[in-house]
């Protein structure tokens, strides 16, 4: 059973940091590009970013409104993807979902909440 | 960037309809790459239809998905109450882009 499952999320204040995890089972993750939606709340879905799989080499990708301040990771060994969130600026404020991706999005996990306030 | 545009933006319908549910793209030649998802409150999106028709895993038959060029429809052919969400498509290109949602409610 494939499941990803994220966590990290929290209070912090604007101007800050947060790191979010996504740790995946049930697939060979090397093998797959992961991808990062969020949502803010009572609003839709924004794509984040996305991380290539190690064999292709690709630089991670960003929404432009992430660019500069969000970087995605991967590691392998662990099945795990990474968001680090710095600068944090109250309109991040939302749900955070990590996705498999293919040319869509399979497999979500639950996500996890960051609040980002004073 | 692509603009994708989702109309209507609220569908009030009864279980037993049929529900039609449109999403426009600002640029054609995405056929390969149209998604829809489904989402609930509280809960994750769920990937419905790729490829524009394609059914994802364990999605039943009465949901089904057309289109090309600009225009593409997802078509649930008799409504079941489980199936009042919020729907919406993408475009998974090199920045995926999501509609902004159809909220499909009872009537």
């Amino acid at each position: 059973e494939v499941q990803l499952v994220e966590s990290g999320g929290g209070l912090v204040q604007p101007g800050g940091s947060l790191r979010l995890s996504c740790v995946t089972s049930g697939f060979p993750f090397s093998d797959h590009y992961m991808d990062w939606v969020r949502q803010a709340p009572g609003k839709g879905l924004e794509w984040v970013g996305r991380i290539a799989k190690t064999a292709h080499s690709f630089s991670p990708e960003y929404a432009a409104s992430v660019k500069g301040r969000f970087t995605i990771s991967r590691d392998d060994a662990k099945s795990s993807l990474f968001l680090q969130m710095s600068g944090l600026k109250t309109e991040d404020t939302a749900v955070y979902y990590c996705a498999r991706a293919r040319r869509y999005l399979d497999y979500w996990g639950q996500g996890t909440l960051v609040t980002v306030s004073s | 960037e692509i603009v994708l545009t989702q109309s209507p933006g609220t569908l009030s319908l009864s279980p037993g309809d049929r529900a039609t549910l449109s999403c426009r793209a600002s640029q054609s030649g995405w056929s390969n790459y149209l998604a829809w998802y489904q989402q609930k409150p509280g809960q994750a999106p769920r990937l419905l239809m790729f490829g524009t028709s394609s059914r994802a895993t364990g999605i039943p038959d009465r949901f089904s998905g057309s289109g090309s060029g600009t225009d593409f429809t997802l078509t649930i052919s008799r409504l079941e109450p489980e199936d009042f969400a919020v729907y919406y498509c993408q475009l998974y290109g090199s920045s995926p882009f999501f509609g902004q949602g159809t909220k499909l409610e009872i009537k």
